[in-house]
């Protein structure tokens, strides 16, 4: 089975600034999660979506991320305005529910700010 | 509240020789536990996780973890390292389906295996 696809692989932007971030999950998986992996930390939750609903974003900084999952499958992350702290990589995972099944990733956005 | 100690920021060991990758949790009732593997430049592959039954969980690439109540630990095991082990460990412990909370997993800092030839 294909894997959960992720784009741009790297992205470099200036604080201030806008981006955005892409991810597919694996077809089936009703559940998508977004994760902030710092360098030299394990990853954090940002926020989780069970098929099109957002069931828990209660560590994204919502005064500057945004996330959707329109129709249930693909979503984006959006960062407006980037802060330098912001750089990491971002992961997407899924998994074909929040119970014990194990989450699958993708290889994520490497995103610097300069 | 939950959480996941790595109390090991790197761990060395000599190709052919048993690794042992310790993780210890804090979790209200019965834990699920997993283990992942991160590549360079790579997303987290899962290896293994223990819900429930034997105490000793076998995963992928002949890795295993021992579940240890008492001592609230899940140490990944392997009889025999190889070279291409080398990478980082990642040790999760899934929240559980209360509180608000969604399931959903707090991962430890990491611990980096280098096996040497």
């Amino acid at each position: 089975e294909a894997g959960v696809a992720q784009s741009p692989r790297y992205k470099i932007i200036e604080k201030r600034q806008s981006v955005a971030f892409w991810c597919n999950p694996i077809s089936g998986h009703a559940t998508l999660y977004w994760y902030q992996q710092i360098l030299g930390q394990g990853p954090k939750l940002l926020i989780q979506f069970q098929n099109n609903g957002v069931v828990d974003d209660s560590q994204l900084p919502k005064d500057r991320f945004s996330a959707e999952r329109l129709k249930g499958v693909d979503s984006t992350l959006k960062i407006q305005p980037a802060k330098l702290e912001d750089s990491a990589v971002y992961l997407c995972a899924s998994s074909l529910d929040a119970g014990g099944q194990p989450q699958h990733f993708g290889d994520g956005t490497r995103l610097s700010i300069l | 509240a939950q959480s996941v100690a790595q109390p090991e920021d790197q761990v060395n060991v000599a190709e052919g020789n048993p690794l042992t990758v310790k993780c210890t949790y804090s979790v209200s009732g019965n834990p699920y536990l997993f283990w992942y593997v991160q590549y360079p430049n790579r997303g987290l592959q899962f290896l293994l996780k223990y819900i429930t039954g034997d105490n000793l969980v076998k995963g992928s690439y002949g890795f295993e973890a021992e579940f240890n109540k008492s001592q609230t630990s899940f140490h990944l095991k392997k009889p025999s390292a190889l070279v291409s082990d080398s990478a980082l460990y990642f040790c999760a412990v899934r929240r559980p389906f209360y509180g608000g909370s969604q399931g959903n997993l707090i991962f430890g800092k990491g611990t980096k295996l280098s096996v040497k030839p």
